[in-house]
């Protein structure tokens, strides 16, 4: 069965940086879209970007193109997120999430427990 | 982008009812179309993709169809584990999802 476990809670100050993982047992690693969606309190669920370990060349949301970087390490089936210059804004849940890929587009099969993310001074 | 447009925000229902949840999308996505379920403080669980292919697992209450740029989620007989909040989500480009619509108690 495929589980994906992220890493935990953290409170970050405005203007910092996050590094969120995301650690995939079960199923194959490689062929499938590491995704990132976020969601702030109370609102919907926002895309973020993604990364497909076969091919490489990651993807982003116009609207974090330059503060967002999406990773994956085959050797640890391990992907990451990271995200620059935190804004209030930034408080929101952060999940991974496995997803199937169809030429530029993906909907997501299995889901971490995700990983709330405080942005407060 | 592309975006995606649910209608209503809210529907208030009772156990047994039929339910439908309308998805827009602003111009066609032919049918990459998944919807999914949130319950509170949980991920969002897979229900449908390509507009009308259940899961598995998924119980066949659970229905969607549409094409082009109108796509439905209908629930035949809503039982009480089906109060929720429901997301369509596009994949003709990426991945664009609909603001949600809340299923709760009448």
């Amino acid at each position: 069965q495929v589980h994906l476990e992220q890493s935990g809670a953290e409170v970050k100050k405005p203007g910092s940086s996050l590094k969120v993982s995301c650690k995939v047992s079960g199923g194959t690693f490689s062929s499938y879209a590491l995704s990132w969606v976020r969601q702030a309190p109370g609102q919907g669920l926002e895309w973020m970007g993604g990364v497909i370990p076969a091919l490489g060349t990651p993807d982003y949301a116009q609207k974090f193109q330059g503060r967002i970087t999406v990773s994956a390490d085959e050797s640890t089936r391990t992907a990451y997120m990271e995200l620059s210059s935190l804004q209030t804004e930034d408080t929101a849940i952060y999940y991974c999430a496995r997803g199937r890929w169809l030429q530029v587009g993906f909907f997501f099969d299995f889901w971490g427990q995700g990983s709330l993310i405080t942005v407060s001074s | 982008d592309i975006q995606m447009t649910q209608s209503p925000s809210t529907l208030s229902a009772s156990v047994g009812d039929r339910v439908t949840i309308t998805c827009r999308a602003s111009q066609s996505i032919s049918t990459w179309l998944a919807w999914y379920q949130q319950k509170p403080g949980k991920a969002p669980k897979l229900l449908i993709y390509k507009a009308s292919t259940l899961e598995g697992g998924v119980p066949s209450r659970f229905g969607g169809s549409g094409s082009g740029t109108e796509f439905t989620l209908t629930i035949s007989s809503l039982q009480a584990d089906d109060f929720a909040t429901y997301y369509c989500q596009q994949y003709h480009s990426y991945a664009t999802f609909g603001q949600g619509t809340k299923v709760d108690i009448k």
